[in-house]
């Protein structure tokens, strides 16, 4: 079992540019979660998902940010027209069963230049 | 709404001396409890989780932790501290019926030699 697959592990984009983050969930986890990291603020919830469903999107920005998990294929964050305020650290989750811990992947690193 | 809040940036401990770090939590409901373990540029590790029953749960790497529903806390413990746990630990809570977990800013360990 992979566990939580994440990429690209390190991702440099312009300003303006979009940003694409990809997370295959563990075999068999029907539930993913995004999370921000960066320095001095912990972990930051941005959306749950489900197959082909938004599920909580409370955390996410309104505007650029946009998440999916579609019935094939893994989950992506898309970042448009990113900023420097952007870079961060994006770690996806996932777990089966409501009682369970999540898994976590390795995360993405953003930089904006 | 959901909280966790872990009053110590940094713990520092001697090789071989007991561990412990804080955490206290504030739910509607009873709550789902995790501590995850992050090492430098990985993901977070899961080491345990109080879901019900035996208010002292034991997790993985000899770490245990005790709830306390009077005092909403939820401590991290450890008999005899390592070198190698040094790292960024997170506790985490949720309410049951919904997936949202929602995490400490986090406490550095530095167990010194």
């Amino acid at each position: 079992n992979a566990g939580v697959m994440q990429n690209p592990r390190h991702l440099v984009r312009r300003r303006g540019q979009e940003a694409r983050l990809r997370c295959s969930p563990m075999k068999g986890h029907s539930h993913v979660y995004w999370y921000r990291q960066l320095p001095e603020e912990g972990l930051k919830f941005m959306v749950y998902l489900q197959k082909e469903n938004i599920i909580d999107e409370s955390g996410m920005p309104k505007e650029r940010f946009s998440a999916e998990f579609p019935k094939e294929g893994p989950s992506i964050l898309r970042i448009q027209q990113v900023v420097r305020g952007d870079s961060a650290a994006y770690f996806c989750a996932s777990s089966d069963r409501e009682e369970d811990g999540y898994t976590f992947g390795s995360g993405t690193r953003l930089t904006v230049v | 709404a959901q909280s966790v809040a872990q009053p110590e940036d940094q713990v520092n401990v001697a090789e071989g001396n007991p561990l412990t770090v804080k955490c206290t939590y504030s739910v509607s409901g009873n709550p789902y409890l995790f501590w995850y373990v992050q090492y430098p540029n990985r993901g977070l590790q899961f080491l345990l989780k109080y879901i019900t029953g035996d208010n002292l749960v034991k997790g993985s790497y000899g770490f245990e932790a005790e709830f306390n529903k009077s005092q909403t806390s939820f401590h991290l413990k450890k008999p005899s501290a390592l070198v190698s746990d040094s790292a960024l630990y997170f506790c985490a809570v949720r309410v049951g019926g919904y997936q949202k977990v929602t995490f400490g800013i986090g406490t550095k360990l530095q167990v010194i030699p």
